[in-house]
């Protein structure tokens, strides 16, 4: 059973950082392309960033480009999201979610989320 | 990138079918067999329940099905049940730079 497991979201100060993890489990996780999905207070979910299956591939949306960095460690099956200069907008349930076959193809599975809020 | 437009709330009584449009452009909808619908019961993950514009996952319920006309795609719930009610979002792969634009999102109330 494939598990998604998020982790260090919490409450940060606009132009703070965070770093989320996930921890995967369940499939062979260098095999596909990993991803993060965020979800605003009241609003829809929308892309954030993509890496691919090697991770010598990245794609960040144009609202985090320049300040979140999407990264992942193949030998210990975790995804990373590093998040610079937050603002408020940024607060979110940040999913890490696995690509269906390959890049862009759908994402089939979902972690739980993790809360990131940015306040002063 | 624009979100793809889908209609904010439909809904229906048990037993009746609905539909939930999602238009886009034809730089993602239209242009790629890439447009997957997602299930999201709030607080919860979201689940995938259709792909690449017409495939359902192993598990998911046949009630669930999804089509595609132009740059407008749609989920078709059949036999509407009350587990149905929760958020539904479209996804359409729009290149290699923007793997996922989702749509913003269709409540589906069950009366």
């Amino acid at each position: 059973e494939v598990q998604l497991v998020e982790s260090g979201g919490g409450l940060v100060q606009p132009g703070g950082s965070l770093r989320l993890s996930c921890a995967a489990s369940g499939f062979t996780f260098s095999s596909y392309a990993m991803s993060w999905v965020r979800q605003a207070p009241g609003k829809g979910l929308q892309w954030v960033s993509s890496v691919s299956a090697s991770g010598g591939s990245s794609y960040h949306a144009d609202s985090v480009k320049g300040r979140f960095t999407i990264a992942r460690d193949n030998s210990k099956n975790t995804v990373y999201l590093q998040m610079h200069s937050l603002r408020v907008e940024d607060t979110a349930v940040y999913y890490c979610a696995k690509d269906l076959y390959y890049h862009g193809s759908a994402v089939d599975s979902w972690g739980q989320g993790a809360l990131v809020t940015v306040s002063s | 990138q624009s979100a793809l437009t889908q209609t904010a709330s439909v809904s229906g009584s048990p037993g009746q079918s609905i539909t939930i449009s999602c238009t886009g452009t034809s730089s993602d909808v239209g242009r790629y067999k890439l447009v997957s619908w997602y299930q999201h019961h709030p607080g919860k993950a979201p689940k995938l329940i259709i792909y690449e514009d017409t495939y359902r996952p192993s598990g998911v319920s046949s009630r669930f099905s999804g089509s595609k006309s132009g740059n407008t795609a749609s989920l078709t719930i059949s036999g509407l049940q009350a587990e149905d009610e929760a958020d539904y979002y479209c996804c359409s792969y729009a290149g290699h730079d923007t793997p996922y634009v989702f749509g913003t999102g269709t409540k589906v109330t069950v009366l």
